[in-house]
């Protein structure tokens, strides 16, 4: 099976823009979280989303938000962009079919804010 | 909230060396799983190994073995005869039974020495 992609890899984006994130999962694979990982930070939970639902929700402002299409992919989405969203923004699939549901995670999209 | 402490920001081996990377869990919870992920510079995560809270036995994967210590809250994690290609960022997570909730340390830094 394929494995996690994330589109783009890279974007630069400038403060009060918008941007949207793309992850396509593993094959099967209907359950989508979203990290942000940060030198200063390091790795925070976003959100994460099942079946077009979002299950669970990190401590990020109303400004990140994300869906989830009915084949699985999901977007996130931050409005008004700010210098400290700097990130690079990781996407993870699992399948939830027994065991402990481990995650795959795809290369990550690198977002810089100037 | 739970939280993961990983106290070695760098370690360094000699190559075919054995080398333990410290973790520490604070939860209330009795049932939740443990995990050592790796990410190469540039590269992916990638699952290394996990634990099943509920499980006495320590879980081994080829070189990877951890020290589950459940009254403790620790989760070392135990490479031997350390290769090149172990050089890595290396993220204790935590995550709770029935959630997708990734909890992460702050990670520890490897280098492996030729």
């Amino acid at each position: 099976k394929a494995g996690v992609t994330q589109t783009p890899r890279y974007l630069i984006k400038t403060r009060g823009q918008q941007v949207t994130l793309s992850c396509s999962p593993i094959s099967g694979h209907r359950s989508v979280s979203w990290y942000q990982q940060t030198p200063g930070q390091g790795l925070q939970f976003l959100f994460e989303y099942f079946s077009e639902t979002q299950r669970n929700k990190g401590n990020f402002p109303g400004r990140f938000s994300g869906r989830q299409f009915s084949n699985s992919r999901s977007e996130m989405n931050v409005s008004t962009l700010e210098l400290g969203d700097s990130a690079l923004y990781l996407c993870a699939s699992s399948d939830e079919e027994g065991g402990p549901y481990e995650q795959y995670f795809g290369p990550g999209t690198r977002l810089t804010v100037t | 909230a739970q939280t993961v402490t990983q106290s070695q920001p760098e370690m360094s081996v000699q190559e075919a060396e054995t080398v333990t990377l410290s973790c520490t869990y604070d939860t209330s919870e009795s049932d939740y799983y443990l995990f050592w992920y790796k990410q190469p510079p540039s590269r992916q995560m990638i699952l290394v190994i996990r634990q099943e809270a509920y499980k006495q036995q320590n879980a081994t994967e080829n070189r990877f073995s951890v020290n589950f210590q459940k009254a403790a809250k620790s989760f070392s994690l135990k490479i031997s005869d350390s290769q090149l290609g172990d050089a890595a960022m290396y993220f204790c997570a935590y995550r709770t039974q029935g959630a997708q909730k990734l909890v992460f340390g702050q990670g520890t830094r490897l280098t492996i020495n030729p």
